[in-house]
């Protein structure tokens, strides 16, 4: 799998403010996904973006592909305690069906 | 429901003792894998299944075993477990090639070795 690095590790929000997480490659990548992993859970598929400059909404948050296809960007506006959680991004699977995840951002809400 | 279910969410054993962590998934998918998460570390890869009796080594097979012997199983086996392997253990699939690739997670098993 291509190798994608995710920036930063951690993320203190205050409530209601704006926030967004960064996932970049060396290389371009064909597709990235993005996946929630609340405390205590297991990661959820979230999104896939595919195309160059795509932007994707899911209520609070937009996710954004690169023109490049080179990044990827998480942005979660007025941040709830709901989006608690770790935030990981995966490039595409290599021949053998795995994805190389990200390191993951952990994002942290204060009231 | 289409899901992924691993057996036991938590699990307490001691050094040298086998045990085994099953993983079922009811959605057809060819593609199986198991994931180590921890602190600092990320999601990391034991060991993968692209289909029924076809299996391999991810980044950190070490002291593990699995087996692929029917498409909607795939047990993960540590023969001789070791405090290094205290985790948290997810079981993950996907359609495989020519599908989309989204993983389905497992809930976890919080595995501690004493």
């Amino acid at each position: 799998g291509q190798q994608v690095m995710q920036i930063p590790q951690y993320q203190h929000v205050q409530e209601g403010e704006d926030f967004t997480t960064y996932c970049n490659s060396s290389t371009t990548l064909s597709n990235i996904q993005w996946y929630k992993q609340r405390p205590g859970g297991h990661p959820v598929f979230l999104i896939q973006l595919v195309k160059s400059g795509e932007v994707k909404k899911q209520k609070r948050l937009t996710f954004q592909f690169g023109e490049a296809k080179k990044n990827s960007s998480l942005h979660i506006t007025a941040t709830q305690t709901t989006d608690v959680g770790t935030y990981f991004c995966a490039g595409p699977p290599d021949s053998w069906g795995k994805l190389q995840f990200g390191a993951g951002t952990q994002v942290v809400v204060t009231p | 429901e289409a899901q992924v279910t691993q057996n036991p969410r938590y699990l307490i054993t001691v050094t040298g003792k086998k045990l085994t962590v099953t993983c079922s998934q009811n959605m057809n998918h060819e593609y199986m894998s198991w994931y180590r998460q921890d602190p600092g570390l990320g999601l990391r890869q034991i060991y993968y299944s692209m289909n029924v009796e076809v299996t391999d080594k991810g980044d950190v097979p070490e002291g593990y075993k699995v087996s692929r012997k029917e498409k909607r199983n795939f047990p993960l086996i540590l023969e001789s477990p070791s405090p290094n392997q205290t985790s948290l253990y997810f079981c993950a699939s996907s359609p495989g090639t020519g599908g989309p690739s989204r993983y389905t997670f497992g809930s976890g098993t919080r595995l501690t070795v004493v």
